[in-house]
């Protein structure tokens, strides 16, 4: 079954700065992968999402690219805050229509003001 | 929009009670919704996917005796935790599926239930 590996499990960076979090995935069908915000103790937020025939997508400070050939995808946020402090989850997503998500175990990232 | 509620919030509850949470979607109907359960400071751990007037599908480990899920509507879908014991402890949240260009999932705001 498709599995996500998504690293680092947990990132600190200076406010500013800028912040990577990487995903893996293994199934060469997955089509669809959102990324999510969860603070604590609220629900998982969709904060961007990437087909699989697009390879860069950009919204304000964060940006998601694609690499299908490498199976691997990954978030970027510029000019960090100390409110993007939260857990990012990656997802990965297959099957048609009613394809289940996959998530990886999440990034807690700190932003230090 | 894309806003889905859940309710209730939190619940505390005896051992061996029932316990009932309703998931709905506010402002659209939902193709598919799907319930997870997480465990603190971990993922997000798919139990069942749901669609209405069809039974749901669990995934494997999880008792679908146990956690019953009814999808009575494009809007609504409960999940009873039945005979409820202090392992069953945890945050539930739902989601539901919108179709814009493919499937997007939305969550609600999660029930955290404390069984004693």
């Amino acid at each position: 079954g498709e599995n996500v590996e998504q690293h680092p499990s947990t990132l600190s960076v200076q406010e500013g700065d800028s912040a990577v979090i990487k995903c893996t995935y293994s199934d060469s069908a997955s089509n669809y992968f959102p990324w999510y915000k969860q603070e604590l103790g609220k629900r998982p937020q969709l904060i961007i999402d990437i087909r699989s025939n697009v390879g860069e997508k950009k919204d304000q400070r964060i940006a998601v690219t694609l690499n299908k050939t490498a199976k691997h995808f990954s978030l970027h946020i510029t000019e960090t805050q100390p409110e993007d402090s939260a857990v990012y989850f990656c997802a990965s997503h297959y099957g048609g229509s009613q394809g289940n998500l996959i998530f990886g175990k999440g990034t807690k990232l700190s932003v230090k003001p | 929009g894309a806003v889905v509620s859940q309710h209730p919030s939190w619940v505390i509850c005896k051992s061996g009670t029932s316990v009932k949470i309703e998931c709905r979607s506010l402002d659209f109907q939902a193709t598919t919704m799907f319930w997870y359960r997480q465990f603190p400071k971990q993922s997000l751990m798919l139990m069942a996917t749901s669609n209405e007037g069809s039974k749901a599908t669990y995934e494997q480990g999880v008792e679908k005796d146990k956690f019953l899920i009814n999808h009575a509507s494009l809007t609504l879908s409960t999940l009873t935790v039945t005979s409820a014991h202090p392992e069953d402890s945890s945050f539930y949240i739902c989601s539901a599926g919108k179709l814009v260009g493919g499937e997007t999932q939305y969550f609600g705001p999660g029930t955290r239930l404390l069984v004693l």
